[in-house]
């Protein structure tokens, strides 16, 4: 099994709104990431957790708060969000790259993210 | 800092011609490269990816990607494209005993019938 599902697939919230993302993988990675994706844009990086722990937080905002409650999920929570963080969300896995080369990273296919 | 760059931004080929897409790395050491694919609305699949050794790699759906450290490149090609390889492809770095990875900007392939 090689899949990461994340859920919802579209997602439309109000600036006053609390939601989450959840992601999740069964394939034994111990490194989950949160990316963001703006139309025609390569994804960037937001967060990663290495076994379970935050190890790269690239100064996001601190609207979009990450949570790995077990070494499967990944939740990215999200309150008093803006229009312009409107985008395409990816999570993705691999295998713990701490000791030597990277892994490959597996995507799953995003939620769409509207702030109204 | 670490990098890569895509020169094209948008590639149009008739289906059944040839495809190369060209992906150039800024990286002092040896440079851990990826080729992803993103069809519209979609998350990234990973075609091929270069670590060391041989350096022409095969990927899946037909795609290879050639290293050439002289010239500091890790281009894709196909030599015969369908009209299911139109996506965006993004070329992307990887660093030792790190977790982070950087994307290019994307080159956007569209496929004439």
């Amino acid at each position: 099994d090689t899949e990461v599902t994340q859920t919802p697939k579209h997602l439309v919230m109000g600036m006053t709104n609390k939601k989450s993302l959840k992601c999740e993988q069964h394939m034994g990675h111990r490194a989950m990431y949160w990316y963001k994706q703006k139309a025609k844009k390569p994804p960037e990086l937001m967060f990663v957790y290495s076994y379970e722990k935050l190890s790269i937080n690239e100064s996001v905002p601190s609207r979009f708060s990450p949570e790995c409650p077990n070494s499967s999920l990944l939740n990215l929570h999200l309150h008093a969000l803006q229009p312009e963080d409107s985008a395409l969300y990816l999570c993705a896995s691999s295998q713990e790259s701490g000791q030597g080369v990277p892994y490959e990273q597996y995507f799953g296919p995003g939620t769409r993210l509207t702030v109204t | 800092a670490q990098s890569v760059t895509q020169p094209d931004i948008h590639i149009t080929v008739s289906e059944g011609a040839s495809l190369e897409l060209r992906c150039n790395y800024s990286y002092g050491a040896t440079p851990y490269l990826f080729w992803y694919v993103q069809s519209p609305g979609q998350g990234l699949q990973l075609l091929l990816k270069y670590f060391s050794g041989d350096t022409l790699v095969q990927g899946i759906k037909g795609f290879e990607a050639e290293f050439k450290r002289s010239q500091s490149s890790f281009n894709l090609r196909k030599p015969s494209v369908h009209w299911s390889d139109a996506a965006e492809y993004f070329c992307a770095v990887g660093f030792y005993n790190n977790n982070d990875m950087r994307f290019g900007a994307g080159t956007r392939l569209t496929v004439k019938p």
